[in-house]
């Protein structure tokens, strides 16, 4: 079972600044498969990001993602006030599909 | 338009046989590539994946609950329904169904709100 581990557990950040969350995998991802996704209270998951980079669907462009083999990165270029949330990536390369403990980015 | 409800009890009593059914619309579990996942979330923990069923009936599982699981689909009612036996309240979490559209090799692009499931006596 591949390991995701997610740091820093929290981020501590203003409105307008930059955010850089990182996904560690114990083992080289398949093919990159690897998706992050954005946690609100009271809603489901929204993917953000698969194949480590291509953004989904409706995803504003100040999130990016990087990364290959076993380090991936999220980044939020600006935080507006609606992307304070829990982040989560997930490798979905190999069975079973693991996810990261996931990253809380709050209000500073 | 793509939706995904999950249904089911609310409480169940430790020992007892959960059963949660995820009802699609905007979509068909017959489409190859198709496939549909339980994930859940304990108050409080991460994300946990559970199982998956593929278009063409092929199953993946959590290897620490396989034991414990069953997912199937019904193709004509639209429905992907996961069974888990001996439930316990370490099991207390909301549970969520997801679609993916391009087989293994493609993320979970759809959710359900979820169901939250209580296991107490």
């Amino acid at each position: 079972e591949i390991v995701l581990t997610q740091s820093p557990g929290t981020l501590s950040l203003s409105p307008g600044e930059r955010a850089t969350l990182s996904c560690r995998a114990s083992q080289t991802l398949s093919s990159n498969y690897l998706a992050w996704y954005q946690r609100k209270p009271g809603q489901a998951p929204r993917l953000l990001i698969y194949g480590a980079s291509s953004r989904a669907t409706g995803i504003p462009d100040r999130f990016s993602g990087s990364g290959s083999g076993t380090d991936f990165t999220l980044t939020i270029s600006r935080l507006e006030p609606e992307d304070f949330a829990v982040y989560y990536c997930q490798q979905y390369g190999s069975s079973p599909e693991t996810f990261g403990q996931g990253t809380k980015v709050e209000i500073k | 338009q793509i939706t995904l409800k999950e249904s089911g009890p609310t409480l169940v009593k430790p020992t007892q046989t959960l059963t949660l059914t995820c009802t699609l619309s905007g979509l068909s579990l017959s489409t190859t590539g198709v496939g549909v996942g339980w994930i859940r979330q304990p108050p409080g923990k991460a994300l946990e994946w559970l199982a998956i069923i593929y278009w063409n009936d092929d199953k993946r599982y959590s290897p620490s609950l396989k034991s414990r699981l069953t997912i199937t689909k019904d193709t004509s009612k639209n429905q992907v329904v996961l069974t888990m036996t001996n439930l316990d309240p370490v099991d207390t979490a909301t549970y969520y169904c997801a679609h993916r559209a391009h087989g293994s090799a493609s993320p979970l692009d759809y959710w359900g709100q979820g169901t939250l499931v209580t296991v107490s006596s």
